[in-house]
């Protein structure tokens, strides 16, 4: 069965630095990865998503992501973090003919001045 | 374009009584999901609909059901309601498979007493 982790539970950092959110996934053929993002108060958005091709994939709002197979990781960077980045990060999995995504347990990112 | 919208989006439920939640899609997609979003559980897929089939359903029990429409909206309902199916129901719609970008809608935030 597939599965998606996320070890960190929350991630404080400062407007300006560097982000990094970990993800970890467990399937058997290539999966399809997405990372989406949750403001308070608002829905899900899907900030990038990567199956195949160029393992650095580039999203929305600055954000890319690097696949790496030997690692069973897709890791969520933005170069320089801005207030509004503050919210809870999700990373998912799927696969071809499953109809469904699995999601992680989410990232909370709190941004400080 | 019209986003997803739930409703009601509020939902004050007692134990044992039933529940039915509303998700209408964005205008052509075809692919409805549901999913169930709580503090210690996190995002766990419900089910996902296409052309009014189910193509998947979550580890969830037989009190959980859903169905789609021919305009592909959708229904999920929740049958004798117990104290820990309080939590946010999110529908979500993409063009035909999860593997599309999917849009999620505000929630559906039901509390059971």
């Amino acid at each position: 069965a597939q599965s998606v982790t996320q070890p960190d539970i929350h991630i404080t950092v400062s407007e300006g630095a560097s982000l990094e959110l970990r993800c970890n996934y467990s399937y058997g053929a290539t999966p399809y990865l997405f990372w989406y993002v949750q403001s308070p108060g608002q829905g899900l958005q899907l900030l990038l998503k990567y199956f195949s091709g160029d393992t650095l994939v580039q999203g929305i709002k600055g954000f890319e992501a690097e696949f790496k197979r030997s690692q069973s990781s897709f890791n969520l960077r933005k170069p320089s973090v801005h207030w509004s980045d503050a919210a809870e990060y999700f990373c998912a999995v799927g696969a071809t003919n499953d109809y469904k995504l699995s999601f992680g347990a989410g990232t909370t990112v709190t941004v400080r001045a | 374009k019209a986003g997803v919208t739930q409703t009601p989006r509020y939902l004050i439920k007692t134990r044992g009584q039933q529940v039915t939640l509303s998700c209408s899609p964005i205008s052509g997609h075809r692919s409805v999901s549901w999913y169930q979003q709580t503090p210690g559980q996190g995002l766990q897929f419900l089910f996902e609909y296409f052309s009014e089939t189910q193509r998947n359903k979550g580890n969830f029990p037989g009190r959980f059901s859903g169905r789609q429409f021919s305009n592909s909206r959708s229904e999920m309902n929740v049958s004798t309601l117990e104290l820990g199916d309080s939590a946010l129901y999110l529908c979500a719609s993409s063009l035909a498979t999860v593997l599309d970008e999917q849009y999620f809608g505000p929630g559906t935030r039901l509390t059971v007493t």
